[in-house]
């Protein structure tokens, strides 16, 4: 059973540029969360994807969109990018367990992405 | 609303007992801890949904302490191969929130 899969591994881009990251949710997982982790700090939500919507949102400007696709699978897209947009931007998958409240995640290894 | 981790980093030596601990001053209904080995992605260690709940993973358990919004994580006679970056979390409105995180390296 392949877990979760993220494409590409490592991204050079410039500022002003647009970047799309894509990510693959372990087998029978449903909900999609994407997260930025810059150096030395733990992972920040950016937001959460089910029934290809989005759920929930953390602070980040409207340069990050996101969509989920029928099958699951997500994108990330930044536009304009930033040089502090430098990071490991992870996907997480999980599966929402009706009156659970809560879900367990798993991560994708993560894609490098170095703004120039 | 990022729960809050002590110690900020720990060294030890094999077979030494650690802590973690993980405090939030938001209510906490369920916590998830995570260990990250350098350039990798985060992995699931375990989650308590219920005060009080206490859980065990190997050499690696945890408590949680609804009333006080606390959570710990003992381990016990560390390896090696606990060395890594340690992380509480708990979801607050569909939002997840990854604690400040523990450095743990385990010496020879």
């Amino acid at each position: 059973d392949a877990g979760v899969t993220q494409s590409p591994t490592h991204l050079i881009k410039t500022r002003g540029q647009q970047v799309t990251l894509r990510c693959s949710p372990k087998s029978g997982h449903d909900t999609v969360s994407w997260y930025q982790q810059a150096l030395g700090q733990g992972p920040h939500f950016i937001f959460q994807y089910y029934e290809e919507e989005e759920r929930q949102r953390g602070n980040f400007p409207d340069r990050f969109s996101g969509h989920q696709f029928p099958n699951y699978s997500s994108e990330l897209n930044v536009n304009a990018l930033l040089l502090g947009d430098s990071a490991l931007y992870l996907c997480a998958s999980s599966f929402r367990v009706r009156g659970l409240g809560t879900d367990t995640q798993y991560f994708g290894p993560g894609t490098r992405l170095t703004v120039l | 609303q990022q729960p809050v981790q002590s110690p900020q980093a720990v060294i030890l030596r094999e077979g030494e007992d650690a802590v973690i601990n993980c405090s939030s001053s938001k209510a906490l209904y369920s916590v998830h801890w995570y260990r990250q080995k350098h350039g990798e992605a985060p992995v699931f260690l375990m989650i308590l949904l219920k005060g009080g709940e206490q859980k065990g993973h190997e050499k690696i358990s945890a408590s949680f302490n609804e009333k006080k919004q606390q959570s710990s994580l003992y381990l016990t006679a560390s390896q090696l191969s606990y060395s890594g970056t340690y992380f509480c979390g708990t979801e607050i409105g569909n939002q997840f929130y990854f604690g400040t995180g523990t450095s743990l390296t385990v010496i020879p």
